[in-house]
C-alpha cells in the first residue's frame, strides 16, 4: 500500500513569492492534515481537510490556506512568503476521528532567502 | 487547551542500554487520544502506538513498551535495549474528540544511542 506521497521534497523561495505543496493520501484515507515543523515552534498544525471542507484550523495567519480535491488529494497554499516561512510541511492522512492514527509523508523543506 | 510537554530534551546511551522518554499531558477533555511517533533523520514521522483515554492498560511491544497512568497524566515510552536504530526524535502527540484530527504535539526527545 503506497504512503503518503509529499510533492516536491524541496523548494527554495524569495520573500514576497507564493508557494503551492502538493499532498496525496494513502489511498481510502480522506482526511487529510497538514503541520509545519520548525526548529524554535515546533511541529505545529495548520489545517485537517475531509471530504473537500476544512474542519479544523490551526492559529496561522490567512496567507496559509489549503484545499482538498475529490480524490482525497490536498494542497497547501502560502501567498506573500517571509522568511520566518522556511521549514518542513508534512502532511499527514488518516481515517476521520480523533483516534485515528495519522500516517505521515516525507514532507516538503521549504526555504525563503 | 490541550498541552504535551516532553521534558526531556536529549537523552543520550550506550547500546543495549534502557531508556525511558517522559511524556506530560494536559487536557480537560474526558475522551482523548494519545501516541507516540518516532522521526529518524530522513524526515518522516513514522507511528508507533496509540491510547485511549479509558484504556490504562499498559502495552509491550518487542523491545518497546508504554506505561499510561491518568492519574499522573502521563504516557511514557520505554525501550529495552537500546540499538543504534533507535537513535532518532520522539514525539509524543494528543487529540481530543472535540478538534477531530487535529495532534498536539510535545518539543520531542532527542535519543542518541551509541555503538
Amino acid at each position: 500500500k503506497a504512503g503518503v506521497t509529499q510533492t516536491p521534497r524541496y523548494l527554495i523561495k524569495t520573500r514576497g513569492q507564493q508557494v503551492t505543496l502538493s499532498c496525496s493520501p494513502i489511498s481510502g484515507h480522506r482526511s487529510v492534515s497538514w503541520y509545519q515543523q520548525t526548529p524554535g515552534q515546533g511541529l505545529q498544525f495548520l489545517f485537517e481537510y475531509f471530504s473537500e471542507t476544512q474542519r479544523n484550523k490551526g492559529n496561522f495567519p490567512g496567507r496559509f490556506s489549503g484545499r482538498q480535491f475529490s480524490n482525497s488529494r490536498s494542497e497547501m497554499n502560502v501567498s506573500t512568503l517571509e522568511l520566518g516561512d522556511s521549514a518542513l510541511y508534512l502532511c499527514a492522512s488518516s481515517l476521520p476521528g480523533p483516534n485515528q492514527p495519522q500516517h505521515f509523508g516525507d514532507g516538503t523543506r521549504l526555504s525563503i532567502l | 487547551a490541550q498541552k504535551v510537554t516532553q521534558a526531556q530534551t536529549e537523552i543520550s546511551v550506550v547500546e543495549k542500554e534502557d531508556v525511558t522518554l517522559d511524556c506530560v499531558y494536559e487536557t480537560r477533555d474526558t475522551t482523548y487520544y494519545l501516541f507516540w511517533y518516532k522521526q529518524p533523520p530522513s524526515g518522516e514521522l513514522v507511528f508507533l502506538i496509540r491510547r485511549n483515554s479509558f484504556d490504562e492498560q499498559n502495552e509491550i511491544s518487542g523491545r518497546y513498551s508504554w506505561n499510561f497512568q491518568k492519574s499522573t497524566s502521563s504516557f511514557n515510552f520505554t525501550i529495552t535495549a537500546s540499538q543504534v536504530v533507535d537513535s532518532a526524535v520522539y514525539f509524543c502527540a494528543l487529540s481530543v474528540r472535540e478538534y477531530g484530527n487535529k495532534l498536539v504535539f510535545g518539543a520531542g526527545t532527542i535519543l542518541r544511542v551509541k555503538s
